[in-house]
């Protein structure tokens, strides 16, 4: 199929770590990416990874790519109630064309 | 910089109506695209240019026409405006040193 999977609800406790989860398809792909939404905004590239790495971390961002499974997976350490947003996977198709996830919501709770 | 920018912000029309969404980057990017986000679809791809002159379509074109006669501007063109267009436009531009797309702030349309 051509779609990038993702769970669609998320709720954790403020200071926990979140697990974001994300299958794709396309075993070709070169870059993956892992975009935030607040409400009414625009998308917020947080971090991507090039599709021979295993692992990128970023401050409180961990990217881990399974390329067996087509599995990403995006991990907020100290989850803050500003985290609270949907998150969107998403795969380079070429010509910097992005085929999306349907995003996943984050609600963070004090 | 401005970097990707969009006009209108906010848009209503009447079923039927045309209009024209602008987008405009000053990165020099080759690549520009254009998305539209509806409620638990996530972004699709319409329209997308990998040059001046030079455009293909996406996952969802119908309805919409594009042309790009400058690197700078990308503008999208609804000829017939349907409620089922009613949607969150964004337009982006691609970089090249990870292939990163740069998202406007988006185009809210409602066509009644």
């Amino acid at each position: 199929g051509e779609d990038v999977e993702q769970s669609l609800f998320l709720s954790v406790r403020e200071g926990d770590s979140s697990v974001i989860n994300c299958t794709y398809t396309d075993s070709s792909s070169t870059y993956l990416y892992w975009y935030k939404q607040e409400p009414g905004a625009g998308l917020q590239l947080l971090t991507y990874i090039f599709s021979n790495m295993d692992m990128k971390q970023d401050q409180r961002l961990t990217v881990l790519l399974n390329k067996k499974d087509k599995h990403l997976s995006l991990r907020i350490a100290d989850t803050q109630t500003g985290d609270s947003a949907i998150y969107f996977c998403a795969e380079n198709r070429g010509y910097s064309t992005l085929t999306f996830g349907k995003g996943t919501m984050l609600l963070v709770s004090p | 910089n401005a970097g990707v920018t969009q006009t209108p912000k906010f848009q209503v029309l009447k079923t039927g109506q045309s209009m024209t969404l602008q987008c405009a980057q000053d990165m020099n990017h080759e690549y520009m695209s254009w998305y539209r986000q509806d409620p638990g679809m996530g972004l699709r791809l319409i329209h997308y240019s990998v040059g001046a002159g030079i455009t293909d379509q996406g996952e969802v074109p119908n309805g919409y026409n594009v042309s790009r006669s400058t690197t700078e501007d990308f503008p999208l063109r609804l000829l017939s405006a349907a409620p089922s267009q009613t949607s969150v436009y964004f337009c982006a531009s691609g970089g090249t040193s990870h292939n990163e797309q740069f998202f406007g702030p988006g185009t809210r349309l409602t066509v009644l």
